[in-house]
């Protein structure tokens, strides 16, 4: 079944580490995005893709940078882990050939900085 | 700027009918999203309008109205399974088609 996944599923670092978070699909959509997810906040945007090599920020991109390589991969890094970005992570694709455009979640990263 | 409201908790009984509600301001209105999402899991598409009326789906409709900035989820028929969030969400023409999500209304079904 084509799906989209995460790893690592739960993390916990510390202060100032490099972290990265990856996902992938098969389902061969083109578009991808990294979300993040507090409580009280809903998900936010961080970075979203539209094709390989295309990268846009989204709406709080600042401490964090991804990478896009490959059409079924978008990788996500933090480059200087701090305790305030420790939240629940989704990755999420779509098609654009799809009239509605829905996006498919993968099943999240806990990240925890302590 | 993009700003969408919805209700922080509802709570129902099972059998009942309950509609969430959802206000929302966008520069460039392009779609309107609803997700469900169970705790600790990932959000799953519900339903999607872009036009003003009502779009039925089984137990769930959603419906829009584009020049009041306003949607509704309804549920009818509540199951004890349908205790989740519910995701409001914009996409936004400006910039770049991103989709925005409220923060969510999480639905206590009781027996």
């Amino acid at each position: 079944d084509a799906d989209v996944t995460q790893t690592p599923r739960n993390r916990i670092t510390k202060t100032g580490k490099r972290i990265m978070l990856e996902c992938s699909q098969t389902k061969g959509h083109d578009r991808m995005y990294w979300y993040r997810q507090d409580p009280g906040l809903g998900l936010r945007l961080i970075y979203y893709s539209f094709d390989v090599k295309d990268i846009n920020k989204g709406e709080i991109s600042d401490g964090y940078s991804v990478s896009r390589q490959a059409q079924a991969k978008f990788s996500l890094s933090l480059e200087s882990a701090i305790p305030n970005q420790t939240a629940l992570y989704f990755c999420a694709t779509s098609d654009r050939d799809n009239p509605y455009n829905e996006q498919f979640f993968g099943p999240g990263t806990r990240l925890t900085v302590l | 700027g993009q700003n969408i409201d919805q209700p922080t908790e509802m709570t129902a009984t099972e059998g009942a009918i309950v509609q969430i509600n959802c206000t929302y301001q966008t520069s460039g209105f392009n779609g309107l999203f609803w997700y469900q999402q169970h705790a600790g899991e990932a959000p799953t598409f519900l339903s999607y309008n872009v036009l003003d009326g009502l779009e039925e789906k089984g137990r769930f409709s959603s419906f829009l109205s584009r020049s009041k900035g306003y949607s509704y989820l309804l549920l009818k028929e509540l199951q004890m399974k349908d205790s989740a969030s519910y995701l409001c969400a914009v996409r936004d023409s400006t910039g770049g088609f991103k989709t925005i999500f409220g923060a969510g209304t999480r639905l206590f079904v009781k027996a």
